[in-house]
């Protein structure tokens, strides 16, 4: 069975602060893994992928099969990184197109 | 250059009734997926529709179907609503399948079951 944990439901870094978000997920095979983003009244975004190995706005994201985490990080939090972060795995085709999310962690940036 | 679209925004039954929720994808997105979203917790898939074809089912009642039209459009109709239907509905397109395309999600409908 997939199954996504978010171990933080509320994360609070002052501003110029590294941030790490945690991610653990469940799978028997080769994950597809992804972090999600909801900015304050916005729709939910794709933030970044493990497979295209991309930083964006920031935030990297190392997924380590060992530990079976793909934890978000960024080295200098800034105030509009402050939103809902979802950590997703899949899909993962043949059949099975479904995205497994977490519960989500709500990062507050202090000014 | 529209996003995916639903509708209604925001919604309120009773208990026992029927509703259908409807998305419309982004031009030239073929594939269209629910997910339901109860307070506190992340989305949870419902079902996934390719080129008009039921591809992917979650969890959900069979008071849950769905269906894809030839615009690639979609809607999502629940049955005997419960107080527990109560929640977030997300509607996410994307061009094909597979984890190498990107999922696009729409605003939401906010259903209130009373």
């Amino acid at each position: 069975a997939q199954r996504v944990t978010q171990p933080e439901k509320l994360l609070s870094v002052f501003k110029g602060a590294p941030v790490e978000l945690k991610c653990n997920y469940s799978y028997s095979g080769s994950p597809e893994l992804f972090w999600y983003v909801q900015y304050s009244r916005q729709r939910l975004q794709l933030l970044l992928r493990h497979i295209s190995r991309e930083s964006i706005k920031g935030f990297t994201a190392d997924l380590n099969k060992g530990e079976t985490s793909f934890h978000l990080k960024k080295p200098f939090a800034q105030e509009e990184d402050s939103a809902m972060y979802y950590c997703a795995l899949g899909p993962m085709g043949f059949g099975n197109e479904k995205l497994t999310f977490g519960t989500g962690t709500r990062l507050t940036i202090i000014p | 250059d529209a996003g995916v679209t639903q509708s209604p925004t925001h919604l309120i039954k009773t208990r026992g009734q029927h509703v259908t929720l409807r998305c419309s994808p982004i031009s030239g997105h073929k594939s269209v997926s629910w997910y339901q979203q109860v307070l506190g917790q992340g989305p949870q898939f419902i079902f996934q529709y390719y080129e008009k074809e039921e591809r992917g089912r979650g969890n959900f009642p069979d008071r849950f179907s769905a269906r894809q039209f030839p615009n690639y459009s979609s809607e999502l109709n629940v049955n005997a609503l419960l107080l527990g239907d109560s929640a977030l509905y997300l509607c996410a397109s994307s061009l094909q399948l597979g984890s190498q395309t990107e999922a696009f999600f729409g605003q939401g409908t906010r259903l209130t079951v009373v």
